[in-house]
């Protein structure tokens, strides 16, 4: 089966850091696109950042909000991503959503066909 | 970067009638080296995660009912439901990928009225 399943959230300090795992199965995970969006509670989805594999170039852009704090990465040998979030605020309170981008075989872009349920992170004192 | 702003922010629509959402950019989203515009609309029903309803402004997704439809280029974009079922009370929202840095839109809610 093809999907995504988040994992490692929970409740942690401002200041702390936490590691979310994403797991993938059913496809090729080192030839797509693979993104963290979040979604704050009864608010909108925001993007967080993603990584761009080849042939593009392997590239990682993150959002404004979260650059210099978050970082992600991905094991492709055990088909997995990483969002390390590091000096964690109240305001990174969130669901946040591991989200395969689409490819067709010959370029990967970064709209998202296949999301996991999400996990929860609760910055709090 | 690139603001997304969907309208309305919620609409109330009656059992077969249409239902039609706006998403304007902030700048265009049109490529010029392949005429695409880089414009996703996603579908979000309480408890869920977002589901892919068209990309590329007006591709639909692989399995989306044909009463979605999207339409526009550019800025301007509007994704319509054409005779609104009782199962497509949700979220919306559009979703721009032109560039490195992503942005979706504030999102629309439809219910029925």
């Amino acid at each position: 089966e093809v999907q995504l399943v988040e994992s490692g959230g929970g409740l942690v300090q401002p200041g702390r850091s936490l590691r979310l795992s994403c797991t993938a199965s059913g496809f090729t995970f080192g030839d797509y696109v693979m993104s963290w969006v979040r979604q704050a509670p009864g608010k909108g989805l925001e993007w967080v950042g993603f990584t761009r594999v080849k042939p593009d170039g392997e590239t990682t852009a993150y959002a404004a909000s979260v650059a210099g704090r978050f970082t992600i990465s991905k094991d492709d040998s055990e088909n997995v991503a990483y969002l390390q979030m590091d000096s964690l605020k109240t305001e990174d309170t969130a669901l946040y959503y591991c989200c395969r981008g689409y490819c067709d075989g010959v370029s990967c872009y970064a709209y998202f066909d296949l999301w996991g349920q999400g996990t929860l992170v609760t910055v709090s004192s | 970067d690139i603001v997304m702003t969907q309208s309305p922010d919620s609409l109330a629509v009656s059992l077969g009638e249409r239902a039609t959402i706006n998403c304007k950019s902030s700048q265009s989203v049109l490529s010029s080296s392949n005429n695409k515009n880089y414009l996703a609309w996603y579908q979000q029903k309480p408890g869920q995660p977002p589901k892919l309803l068209i990309y590329w402004a007006s591709t639909r997704a692989s399995g989306v009912p044909d009463r979605f439809s999207g339409s526009g280029s550019g800025t301007d974009f509007t994704l319509t439901i054409s005779s609104l079922q009782a199962a497509d009370v949700a979220l919306y929202y559009c979703q721009q990928h032109y560039t490195h840095t992503l942005s979706f839109g504030g999102g629309t809610k439809v219910e029925i009225k």
